[in-house]
């Protein structure tokens, strides 16, 4: 069974300093990992994915994330922190692929607060 | 992409009663997934939908207690039974689209069991 771990549940900078947000996972194939925001009462938003390939990828709002598949490692990072970036975000996994039949397992969520 | 549309955005519902939540979507998917999320928490998948068939319950949901509909392939219903105060949560309705690996959301809808 896939799983998916966010072992922060608030992380706190300052603006301009670098952010990462940390998650790991666990699937039995190859993950489909992904990141997503929400704001105060706000849908989620997509913010990248990792499918295959380069293994920085790069997304909204400056956003990016590094998959590491030896340390089933896949943080979200940001040179530099704006306070509109606090929010809630979610790390998520699939683990079969482009199917669309297979569920995405989400993290509990890490609280990042951004302030000024 | 997807755009999805939930109804009702919120509603409070007196206990014992229950309540039907419907995702619309604008283009035709397969899979249609529902979750639940308590507010500032994490989201706990409750059940896949799949057109012309039964939908797949996660461990700890029941289709007595969550029963859903998906009549055609933009549209899904989640029917919350005999509510009661531990139900007040927010449900999301989600897809993923052919062209797509990621799941799109709805906005959810707020229930409040009192």
């Amino acid at each position: 069974a896939q799983s998916v771990a966010q072992p922060e549940d608030q992380v706190n900078v300052a603006e301009g300093n670098p952010l990462t947000v940390k998650c790991t996972y666990s699937v039995s194939g190859n993950p489909y990992l992904f990141w997503y925001v929400q704001y105060p009462n706000r849908g989620l938003q997509f913010l990248l994915k990792y499918i295959t390939g380069d293994n920085l990828v790069k997304g909204s709002y400056g956003f990016e994330a590094e998959f590491n598949k030896s340390q089933t490692s896949f943080h979200l990072k940001k040179p530099s922190a704006l306070v509109s970036d606090s929010a809630l975000y979610f790390c998520a996994v699939r683990d079969s692929g482009y199917s669309s039949a297979s569920k995405i397992i989400f993290g509990s969520g890490t609280r990042l607060s951004i302030r000024p | 992409s997807a755009v999805i549309s939930q109804k009702p955005s919120r509603d409070i519902c007196q206990r014992g009663t229950s309540l039907t939540i419907q995702c619309q979507v604008d283009s035709q998917v397969t899979m249609m997934f529902w979750y639940r999320q308590q507010p500032g928490q994490s989201l706990t998948l409750i059940a896949t939908a799949n057109q012309g068939s039964e939908a797949t319950y996660e461990s700890g949901f029941v289709i007595d207690k969550f029963p859903i509909s998906r009549p055609n392939l933009t549209f899904s219903t989640l029917t919350v039974s005999n509510m009661s105060p531990e139900d007040s949560s927010i449900y999301l309705c989600s897809v993923v689209t052919g062209g797509s690996s990621e799941a799109f959301f709805g906005q959810g809808t707020r229930l409040t069991v009192v």
